[in-house]
């Protein structure tokens, strides 16, 4: 079973600039996930999708972040402009269902620095 | 608001030594879900078990064992006769009942010493 494909895997921007990750969740889990890791602290979860509705946005800085998940499958998360602070590891994760006893799948990230 | 307190920053243990990492949990939740993640050097999170809040019998799996203690909020993680390849970064994370609010702690770096 493929796990949960994410791309680009590092990204190197100057502040106000755009970017795009891509996210593809194993095959046929509902829900996916887009978190935030900054250096030294746990993952903090931005957006949380099931099939292509949102479930939980609270937390993503919703001026200049914004993401989508056509179809139910495959998502990008987009920032515009970046700010030196969201130099992080960005997280894609899916699980079968949204209470599945597995928890989630993780990717491998996307490193982005924000110069 | 949920969340995840995982005081010990860093430990470093020398092989063959038992270590406890520790994790403490605010919910106002009666249903909940407790889970723990292994981050080796790699990156890549991987799953290694998940309670819920109905079922606080110890788990075992092979060196790894786990203590829910509803009555302290704590769910903590031991792992028995260390080796160097359990070094990472380990998180605590807690999940309420529909599968939303997942907060995962700041995460307890092991170092396991040849």
């Amino acid at each position: 079973e493929a796990g949960v494909a994410q791309s680009p895997r590092y990204k190197i921007i100057e502040k106000r600039q755009s970017v795009a990750f891509w996210c593809n969740p194993i095959s046929g889990h509902a829900t996916l996930y887009w978190y935030q890791q900054i250096l030294g602290q746990g993952p903090k979860l931005l957006i949380q999708f099931q099939n292509n509705g949102v479930v939980d946005d609270s937390q993503l800085p919703k001026d200049r972040f914004s993401a989508e998940r056509l179809k139910g499958v495959d998502s990008t998360l987009k920032i515009q402009p970046a700010k030196l602070e969201d130099s992080a590891v960005y997280l894609c994760a899916s699980s079968a269902t949204q209470s599945g006893p597995r928890g989630q799948f993780f990717g491998p990230g996307t490193r982005l620095t924000v110069l | 608001a949920q969340k995840v307190t995982q005081a010990q920053t860093e430990i470093s243990v020398v092989e063959k030594e038992d270590v406890t990492l520790d994790c403490v949990y605010e919910t106002r939740d009666t249903t909940y879900y407790l889970f723990w993640y292994k981050q080796p050097p790699s990156g890549e999170l991987v799953f290694l078990i998940r309670r819920n809040s109905f079922d606080e019998q110890n788990e075992i799996s092979g060196r790894y064992s786990w203590n829910f203690q509803k009555s302290t909020s704590s769910f903590n993680f031991t792992i028995t006769a260390s080796q160097v390849v359990d070094s990472a970064v380990y998180f605590c994370a807690l999940r309420d009942n529909y599968g939303q609010n997942f907060v995962f702690g700041p995460g307890t770096r092991l170092s396991v010493l040849p």
